[in-house]
């Protein structure tokens, strides 16, 4: 089944303890994305990767990382979480970045205390 | 910058009611348009979609028609159901910003009773 998997799809952490949230797809995309969803404001790109070794700043970078290693997987890092980054967060993937339909992972649920 | 305004909700309806909910955008030439779904629990996914002026896209019984007169790309169904209960996100897929796969609206909540 093609598909766009997200790990974990809940998670309640502390202020400052490193974590990475994995995004792996089966279709062979070479465009993914991450997007936080926030009342009111709707979705906003973090970073996006147009193909491996290839990454770039969305929206709403700050505090954020990624890597992408492998055509499959794009995972988010948070350095150093902080309150302000509980969201829910969504990874998605597509065949090229514009025009296409994008395919959404089922999402994380954030909280930093 | 490219933007995509829709109506705020939520939108609260019977069963089998008429849905009408309104998204304008702001763009450099003619993006692709989209409206996504997104049901409770659930990541987002493609309800239709319409490349250019004039093209009707059509799903589930949804309809949007893309309105360049207008800048508009309205989302209609001509009867609810409970089932489509969910949040309702337009977007656009900007043609002058490398990278941007699509631009968001705020969503709109559409709560279907019996």
């Amino acid at each position: 089944e093609a598909q766009v998997t997200q790990n974990p799809r809940y998670l309640i952490t502390v202020t400052g303890k490193k974590l990475t949230v994995t995004c792996s797809q089966n279709m062979n995309h070479e465009y993914m994305s991450w997007y936080r969803q926030d009342p009111g404001l709707g979705l906003r790109q973090i970073y996006y990767s147009m193909n491996v070794e290839v990454t770039d700043k969305g929206d709403v970078p700050e505090g954020y990382k990624v890597s992408r290693k492998e055509k499959r997987n794009f995972p988010l890092i948070l350095e150093s979480p902080s309150p302000n980054q509980t969201s829910l967060y969504f990874c998605a993937s597509s065949f090229t970045g514009q025009g296409t339909e994008q395919y959404f992972g089922p999402g994380t649920r954030l909280t930093v205390t | 910058g490219d933007s995509v305004t829709q109506m705020e909700g939520p939108v609260t309806l019977s069963e089998e009611a008429f849905l009408t909910i309104n998204c304008t955008y702001t763009a450099t030439g003619y993006p692709s348009l989209f409206w996504y779904v997104q049901y409770p629990g659930e990541g987002l996914q493609l309800l239709l979609k319409a490349t250019k002026a004039d093209d009707k896209g059509s799903n589930k019984g949804f309809e949007a028609t893309y309105r360049k007169e207008t800048t508009s790309f309205h989302l209609e169904k001509g009867s609810v159901q409970v089932s489509d209960s969910a949040v309702y996100f337009c977007a656009l897929s900007p043609l002058n910003q490398a990278g941007t796969a699509l631009i968001f609206g705020k969503g709109t909540t559409l709560s279907v009773s019996s």
